[in-house]
């Protein structure tokens, strides 16, 4: 199984300042034929389900705000929010989708410092 | 609006048997390839299985043999019938739709609120 680790386990920012999430992948999640990465963010606020924020490593789903992107390739990726708002508290997972079984990173918590 | 309802958890012993529900709505459910998703209390996200729109069926290792994920298309739900069960199956069980408009299963769109699986004695 493709193994995915996220840095840091938990992260406090002020608001308005950026953040920051990285995921790394035990494999290469691009695929070489189509040139896509099979990687997705979600993002997970207390006593909800997961949303999907992003996929193919950098497009955003319907309805994401703009401050919300995906950069990276191969087996490294990240999470960057331009400018933090009280409603991102929350925790944000990483997902390959390269291979089964699909596996998600352990979660970045992110709190307002 | 797409609505996902899981039901059916509850407690259980281990060796026992439960069957969850996923009523799906406001969206053509046979197009879709379904999901479980699981969550260990105070953990993060482990996928359990899937079942494409042409019946397709995949597992994780973890509950392969044990748990059966099906669907009814006239019924619009979706179903994992778990047996065998085990302490570390407890856990909140989502159900999930695979993004059509990336043309992959395991991207996770739309999410139902869970239910809740607590195997023990």
């Amino acid at each position: 199984d493709i193994v995915m680790t996220q840095s840091p386990d938990s992260l406090a920012v002020s608001l308005g300042e950026r953040a920051t999430i990285n995921c790394k992948s035990s494999q290469n999640v691009l695929y070489s034929s189509n040139n896509k990465n099979y990687f997705a963010w979600y993002q997970q606020k207390p006593g909800q389900p997961p949303k999907l924020l992003i996929y193919w490593a950098s497009t955003r789903e319907s309805g994401v705000p703009d401050r919300f992107s995906g950069s990276g390739s191969g087996a490294d990726f990240t999470l960057t929010i331009s400018s933090l708002q009280a409603e991102d508290v929350a925790i944000y997972y990483c997902q390959q989708y390269y291979t089964s079984p699909p596996t998600f990173g352990q979660g970045t918590k992110l709190e307002i410092k | 609006e797409v609505q996902l309802v899981e039901s059916g958890g509850g407690l259980v012993q281990p060796g026992g048997s439960l069957r969850l529900s996923c009523a799906a709505s406001a969206f053509t459910f046979s197009n879709y390839a379904m999901n479980w998703v699981r969550q260990a209390p105070g953990k993060g996200l482990e996928w359990v299985s899937t079942i494409s729109s042409g019946g397709s069926t995949y597992y994780a290792d973890s509950v392969k043999g044990r748990f059966t994920i099906s669907r009814d298309n006239s019924r619009n739900t979706l179903y994992l019938q778990m047996n065998n069960v085990r302490a570390e199956d407890t856990a909140v069980y989502y159900c999930a739709t695979g993004a059509p408009h990336t043309g992959n299963y395991y991207v996770l769109d739309c999410w139902g609120q869970g239910t809740l699986v607590t195997v023990s004695s």
